[in-house]
C-alpha cells in the first residue's frame, strides 16, 4: 500500500495567488481529513469528509479556504487568495472507518506551503 | 466534549535513561486514546492505542503507555531512550460521536541527548 499521497510536497507562492493542495487517501478508506500545522497553533483540523461528503468544516479559517472531494480517491484544498499567514504544513489523513474503535488515522507526508 | 492535554512542550532525557511523555484526557465516556510520533519533515505515525483491557499498552519501537483512569492520564513511556527517539509526540483521543474524528494534543518535543 502506498499510503496517503500528497502533492506537491513543497509549494512557494506569492501573496494573492491561488494554491491547490492535493491528496489521495488510502484505497478503501472512507474518511479524509485536512490538517494544518504551525509552530504557533500546533495541529489544527480544517475539514473532514465521510464518504466524500464534507461533515465538519468549522476549522476552515475563512472563505479563502475551500475543500472538495469529488470521488473516494481524491481531495483538494484550495486557498484563494493566499496570504503569508497561510504558510504552514498541510497534512491529509485518512481512516478506514470499517474497523471500528481499533482503527487509526493514517497521515500523508504533508505539503509545506510558503506564501511570500 | 473530548480533549487531551500535553502539559510539557519539551522533554529532555539522556540516552539510556527512561523517558515519560505526559498526556491527560477529558472524556465524558470511555476514552479511546492514541499516541502518534512525528519525525522531522514527516507526517504523524501511529505508535499505540488504548481501547479497553490492560492498562499497560505496548506499541512500536519499544514504547508503551499506561492508562490511569483515576488520574485521567495516558503517559507514554520507554525504559531506555535512544537518540533516534527524538521527535514530536502527539496524544489523541477519539470522538465518541464520530469515531473517525480524533482530537490531538499540542505535541511534546522529545530530545534524547547522547
Amino acid at each position: 500500500d502506498a499510503g496517503v499521497i500528497q502533492s506537491p510536497r513543497h509549494e512557494v507562492t506569492e501573496m494573492g495567488q491561488e494554491v491547490t493542495l492535493r491528496c489521495k487517501p488510502i484505497s478503501g478508506h472512507n474518511s479524509l481529513f485536512w490538517y494544518r500545522q504551525t509552530m504557533m497553533r500546533g495541529l489544527e483540523l480544517l475539514i473532514y469528509f465521510n464518504n466524500n461528503v464534507p461533515i465538519d468544516d468549522s476549522g476552515m479559517p475563512e472563505d479563502r479556504f475551500s475543500a472538495k472531494m469529488p470521488n473516494a480517491s481524491f481531495s483538494t484544498l484550495k486557498i484563494q487568495p493566499s496570504e503569508p499567514r497561510d504558510s504552514a504544513v498541510y497534512f491529509c489523513a485518512s481512516i478506514s472507518g470499517l474497523a471500528g474503535l481499533t482503527d487509526t488515522q493514517y497521515f500523508g507526508p504533508g505539503t509545506r506551503l510558503t506564501v511570500l | 466534549a473530548q480533549s487531551v492535554a500535553q502539559p510539557e512542550d519539551q522533554v529532555n532525557v539522556a540516552e539510556g535513561n527512561p523517558l515519560t511523555v505526559k498526556c491527560t484526557y477529558s472524556v465524558s465516556g470511555n476514552p479511546y486514546l492514541f499516541w502518534y510520533v512525528q519525525y522531522p519533515n514527516r507526517g504523524l505515525q501511529f505508535l499505540l492505542k488504548y481501547i479497553t483491557g490492560d492498562n499497560l499498552v505496548k506499541g512500536s519501537y519499544g514504547f508503551e503507555a499506561e492508562f490511569n483512569k483515576s488520574q485521567t492520564s495516558f503517559h507514554l513511556k520507554k525504559p531506555s531512550a535512544l537518540v533516534s527517539d527524538s521527535a514530536l509526540y502527539f496524544c489523541a483521543v477519539r470522538d465518541l460521536y464520530n469515531f473517525n474524528k480524533f482530537y490531538f494534543g499540542s505535541g511534546t518535543k522529545l530530545n534524547v541527548k547522547p
